[in-house]
């Protein structure tokens, strides 16, 4: 199965700034199926991109998603409050889907 | 918009199974355009995929769990349920529900809140 390693572990940043998650897999994803998830503390995760960079439904523009291939970024370019969480990274192109391990992002 | 609820016991005894069920309401789990997942999360393991079911009753195991596992839906209820055989407590996780779209194991775009399940004697 495919391993997904998301980098950095933590990331501590402050409002209004920029903030690059980075999600790594052992081998190719399939047609860049891949998909972000932001998960707050007693919630599920909520779905904010699909196919590493369309957007879901209702998810503000201030999140983007790219890559292709092993390598794939989340990118929120101006962060706001209730953006810090832990995000997600999934792979669907490969069966059995697989998740990365998460990156926390909290507020500096 | 559609809803996902998890329901079932927060407590199983270790060896015997794990039973859940979603009750989906704003949507069917009818609706061919969507699968129908089980996603666990645990300190241990992270996320987990279980696997999924169709409407037409195909199901799509995780290797891992696929001979501990059935999933099953129930179209006149609006309904999906899993069973996990001869718990462990390797099982205790929090249990989700979701509606899946897409290939393979699919990406999941909408999620039940979770249910814990404590495995204990």
């Amino acid at each position: 199965e495919i391993v997904l390693t998301q980098s950095p572990g933590t990331l501590s940043l402050s409002p209004g700034e920029r903030a690059t998650l980075s999600c790594r897999a052992s081998q190719s994803v399939s047609s860049s199926y891949l998909a972000w998830y932001q998960q707050k503390p007693g919630q599920a995760p909520r779905l904010l991109i699909y196919g590493a960079s369309s957007r879901a439904t209702g998810i503000p523009d201030r999140f983007s998603g790219s890559g292709s291939g092993t390598d794939f970024t989340l990118t929120i370019s101006r962060l706001e409050p209730e953006d810090f969480a832990v995000y997600y990274c999934q792979q669907y192109g490969n069966s059995p889907g697989t998740f990365g391990q998460g990156t926390k992002l909290e507020i500096k | 918009q559609v809803q996902l609820q998890e329901s079932g016991p927060g407590l199983v005894k270790p060896s015997e199974t794990l039973s859940l069920t979603c009750t989906v309401s704003g949507g069917s789990v009818s609706s061919g355009s969507y699968y129908w997942s089980w996603i666990r999360q645990s300190p241990g393991k992270g996320l987990e995929w279980i696997g999924y079911i169709y409407y037409s009753g195909s199901t799509n195991y995780n290797p891992s769990l696929k001979s501990r596992v059935t999933i099953s839906v129930d179209t006149s209820k609006n309904q999906f349920s899993l069973k996990l055989s001869s718990v462990t407590a390797a099982d205790t996780a929090v249990y989700y529900c979701a509606r899946t779209v897409g290939v393979t194991t699919g990406y999941f775009q909408h999620w039940g809140q979770g249910t814990l399940v404590t495995v204990s004697s």
